[in-house]
């Protein structure tokens, strides 16, 4: 079955450090990736996406590639803020697995972020 | 605006009492699902509907129920049957595509805190 596999946490910056968040994943099909964002007590938000192999999602200073090769996406920012201190949520689609209008998500565990000032 | 609500923020149990949390959204989306989120955890598929009075069971279905009467509503009950009912509970939908099949995002609500007294 499909999986998705995150770096586990939690993760502790200070500001305008790199971060990466690693997330591999494994499916059947050509799944669809995404970064989920949940901020304390909050839903989930979404901060990036990637359809095909090679994909670039980008959102907020946040990039992602979908690397077929290594069926991995991981999360990457140049300089984290103290505002993206979150949970960040790797999730894959399965084109395969998709009921009429309805399509499932698998997510990752998740990863706390925190960024110190 | 556009969004999904769900209600209430936050909702106590008693042992053998059955409780319904409210998820309503204003999208026009086909497609609605129910998750629950453990602490550490990613988030697991209660069920899911694609269409009004349709609904499927996901991954972790015993000892919840839903309906689908209205496409805008999508009520969760969380029944006695559920013995470790004490999470996270959010509602998410999607759009149908142009070709009749599901969209890929899904977009969350801000999530019901279940406990239980």
């Amino acid at each position: 079955g499909n999986s998705v596999t995150q770096m586990e946490g939690p993760v502790t910056l200070s500001e305008e450090a790199f971060l990466t968040i690693n997330c591999t994943y494994t499916a059947t099909g050509y799944p669809s990736l995404f970064w989920y964002v949940q901020y304390p007590g909050e839903g989930l938000q979404l901060l990036l996406k990637a359809t095909k192999a090679d994909d670039k999602g980008s959102n907020k200073g946040f990039e992602a590639t979908y690397r077929k090769e290594t069926t991995s996406f991981h999360l990457e920012k140049g300089s984290v803020q103290v505002s993206d201190s979150a949970v960040y949520f790797c999730a894959l689609s399965d084109p395969l697995i998709s009921s009429g209008s309805a399509r499932q998500l698998t997510f990752g565990s998740g990863t706390q972020l925190t960024v110190l000032p | 605006d556009g969004g999904i609500t769900q209600s209430p923020k936050y909702l106590f149990r008693k042992e053998g009492q059955n409780v319904t949390l409210s998820c309503e959204q204003n999208l026009n989306h086909d497609a609605m699902y129910w998750y629950r989120q453990d602490p550490g955890q990613g988030l697991r598929l209660i069920y899911y509907s694609q269409i009004v009075n349709d609904f499927q069971k996901g991954d972790i279905a015993e000892g919840y129920s839903v309906s689908r009467e209205k496409k805008e509503s999508f009520p969760l009950t969380v029944t006695s049957a559920q013995k470790n009912p004490t999470a996270f509970y959010l509602c998410a939908s999607s759009a149908r595509g142009t070709s009749g099949r599901g969209q890929e995002t899904q977009y969350f609500g801000p999530g019901t805190r279940l406990l239980v007294l």
